[in-house]
């Protein structure tokens, strides 16, 4: 069973840096590339970005270039998504997602994570 | 960038409607577009791929269609477990997500 389990909710302070992770399970992990979906309160879906674990090619969505960084340690099935100062409008549900790949960047998302809360507060 | 605007925003419908939701692209994605279904706290759901494909598992009164520009999904008959949110997915570029519509007891 394909899984994708995600690191627990995290309340941080403005200012604060922070890494979530995804844990992914039963099914090869670095063949399927791992994308990260921002969902804002009582708000819809953002693509920020994915990466294949394979070989760490990330490509990022230009809303999230240079705002956030996605990793990936193949070693142990796990991606990752961190910031290095945290804002107070960085406050969401993110989640991770596999994604199938049809090539020149055509990707969907068939299996999800649980999400991840990520409050931000002073 | 490509937009993708979905209608209506909200939706109202009884148990056994036949509900249909649009979602339209800015610019021709051929049939690179993905439905996801979502219910309150929970993570997006995949329902449908390549505009018309049903993903394994998800009921047959789920049906997508459309290429180019305009996109359905449609319900055929709801049921009280079809009371979320829908999302379409394009991905003929990197992703971007429609707004959403909210299918609601009416």
């Amino acid at each position: 069973e394909v899984q994708l389990v995600q690191s627990g909710a995290e309340v941080k302070k403005p200012g604060e840096s922070l890494k979530i992770s995804c844990k992914g399970s039963g099914y090869s992990f670095t063949s399927y590339w791992i994308g990260w979906v921002r969902q804002m309160p009582g708000k819809g879906l953002e693509w920020m970005g994915i990466i294949y674990p394979g070989d760490s090619d990330t490509r990022y969505s230009p809303s999230f270039q240079g705002q956030v960084t996605i990793s990936a340690d193949k070693s142990i099935s796990t991606a990752y998504l961190q910031w290095s100062s945290l804002k107070a409008s960085d406050t969401a549900m993110y989640y991770c997602a596999r994604s199938r790949d049809y090539g020149s960047g055509r990707r969907y998302f068939d299996y999800w994570g649980q999400g991840t809360l990520v409050t931000v507060s002073s | 960038d490509i937009q993708m605007t979905q209608s209506p925003s909200t939706l109202s419908a009884s148990v056994g409607d036949r509900v249909t939701i649009t979602c339209r692209a800015s610019q021709s994605i051929s049939s690179w577009l993905a439905w996801y279904q979502q219910k309150p706290g929970k993570a997006p759901k995949l329902l449908i791929y390549k505009a018309s494909s049903l993903e394994s598992g998800v009921p047959s009164r789920f049906s997508g269609s459309g290429s180019g520009t305009e996109f359905t999904l449609t319900i055929s008959s709801l049921q009280p477990d079809d009371f979320a949110t829908y999302y379409c997915q394009q991905y003929n570029s990197y992703p971007e997500f429609g707004q959403g519509t909210k299918v609601e007891i009416k």
